[in-house]
């Protein structure tokens, strides 16, 4: 079954501190996966896109990893901000299909 | 770009009225997806079409739920008669071809009391 772990739940860390979110897969044959941003009361906005020849990808602050192999990701945050706060979400695609699988977030609090 | 637009923002309505939630994607996508976001269950795809073409309605809870793509740049998710259990925010989002484009609107955040 095509599913889409995510790890912590939630967290809560202080401004200016860094984090890694992680996100565990077993969707197959993969074709490439997000992360998104989601701010309270938002649609989800993309961050990162990589596809099975990536291993890592930036984004300002933000920085993906994919070990295909493994089947793991992480997005890491450099020097979050009180912006930062917000879910975040990892989101696989498999090959051939339009369906996206979704984690169900983690919930990330930057406190001052 | 002004992205994927959805309407109302939010929405509120009795029991039993019929609710119309509309979308539009971005100029170009192909695809069109609506999803339904709960904090029990987070997002669900509900339906998606291909070139104004239902491809797979299977996530559309029931009977009372329809969408149509009467053309490329217009879609609407409509709930009838609505319940209460129907309480959510409605999500529609559009992708290219190759679905590297895959944009989310803002939302209707739908509340039937």
């Amino acid at each position: 079954k095509n599913q889409v772990e995510q790890s912590p739940q939630s967290l809560i860390i202080l401004e200016g501190k860094n984090c890694t979110l992680q996100c565990n897969y077993t969707v197959s044959p993969f074709s490439n996966l997000r992360w998104y941003k989601q701010d309270t009361g938002r649609g989800p906005v993309s961050l990162t896109i990589m596809t099975f020849s990536e291993n890592t990808k930036s984004n300002g602050r933000y920085t993906a990893t994919l070990d295909a192999d493994t089947k793991q990701s992480s997005l890491h945050i450099t020097a979050s901000q009180l912006s930062d706060s917000a879910s975040y979400i990892c989101v696989v695609t498999a090959t051939g299909f339009q369906k996206l699988v979704f984690g169900t977030g983690t919930r990330l609090l930057v406190s001052p | 770009d002004a992205g994927v637009i959805q309407s109302p923002r939010h929405e509120v309505t009795e029991m039993g009225q019929e609710v119309t939630l509309r979308c539009k994607p971005i100029s170009g996508h192909n695809s069109l997806f609506w999803y339904r976001q709960t904090m029990m269950r987070g997002l669900e795809l509900l339906i998606y079409f291909n070139n104004n073409v239902p491809i797979d309605d299977s996530g559309m809870p029931e009977d009372r739920f329809s969408a149509k793509m009467p053309n490329a740049s217009f879609s609407t998710l409509k709930i009838q008669p609505s319940e209460p259990r129907d309480s959510a925010v409605y999500f529609c989002a559009s992708s290219d071809s190759n679905n590297y484009g895959y944009t989310f609107g803002s939302g209707t955040r739908l509340t039937v009391v």
